[in-house]
């Protein structure tokens, strides 16, 4: 079974830019989380998506979007960069129910530089 | 923010010998869960333990949990060398749906061959 597929793997843009990173779950997880990841504030949750539908959210500003597809694909959008946006960016799929409850596979992340 | 602290922040051991990491977090939580991460890529799930859990192993892991002092450490036994990564607990909130978890800062674990 493939794992979870984050693409691009590395970007670069500048300020003011906008950007749209990809993630692909595993097969048969329906349900697609966001966070990122910065050396000052560690790990933060941006959202959640479960059958196309935004089911958790975090505490980030509006520029933070996202959305999932029928096919469980999910995509997050970050409008007018700022610096402070660079970041890993990682993606997780879970099966959400039964034994694995919440337990979350992880892709190897978008790594956004923002200049 | 971060739902809890990790100590240490650094740990570094030789080859064979055990560490153990700690973890505290602030709000009740259904399952306490720890994940490794290799030099800045993708989480791995380690182990996962529920609120209602004292202990819990998986090959060289040990998990315990103390849900009246909100803390869990884990524990690596006869470490290796590829053992090497971040560690990070993570726990889902009690009333909190499916798909968030609230990280700790991680300790970064080298071990010297």
């Amino acid at each position: 079974k493939a794992g979870v597929t984050q693409t691009p793997r590395y970007l670069i843009k500048t300020r003011g830019q906008q950007v749209t990173l990809s993630c692909s779950p595993i097969s048969g997880h329906r349900s697609v989380s966001w966070y990122q990841q910065t050396p000052g504030q560690g790990l933060q949750f941006l959202f959640e998506y479960f059958s196309e539908t935004q089911r958790n959210k975090g505490n980030f500003p509006g520029r933070f979007s996202g959305r999932q597809f029928s096919n469980s694909r999910s995509e997050m959008n970050v409008s007018t960069l700022e610096l402070g946006d660079s970041a890993l960016y990682l993606c997780a799929s879970s099966f959400r129910g039964g034994e694995a409850k919440n337990i979350q596979y992880f892709g190897a992340g978008t790594r956004l530089s923002v200049l | 923010s971060q739902q809890g602290e990790e100590d240490p922040q650094a740990l570094s051991i030789q080859e064979g010998e055990n560490a153990t990491m700690n973890c505290s977090y602030k709000t009740s939580i259904n399952n306490l869960q720890w994940y490794r991460q290799n030099s800045g890529r993708g989480l791995v799930h380690l182990i996962l333990i529920r609120s209602n859990e004292r202990e819990k192993h998986s090959g060289r892991l040990r998990v315990t949990l103390d849900t009246s002092k909100k803390s869990s450490s884990l524990l690596i036994t006869a470490s290796r060398a590829a053992d090497t990564a971040s560690y990070f607990c993570a726990t889902d909130g009690e009333g909190t749906s499916y798909g968030k978890l609230t990280f700790g800062q991680g300790t970064i674990l080298t071990v010297h061959p």
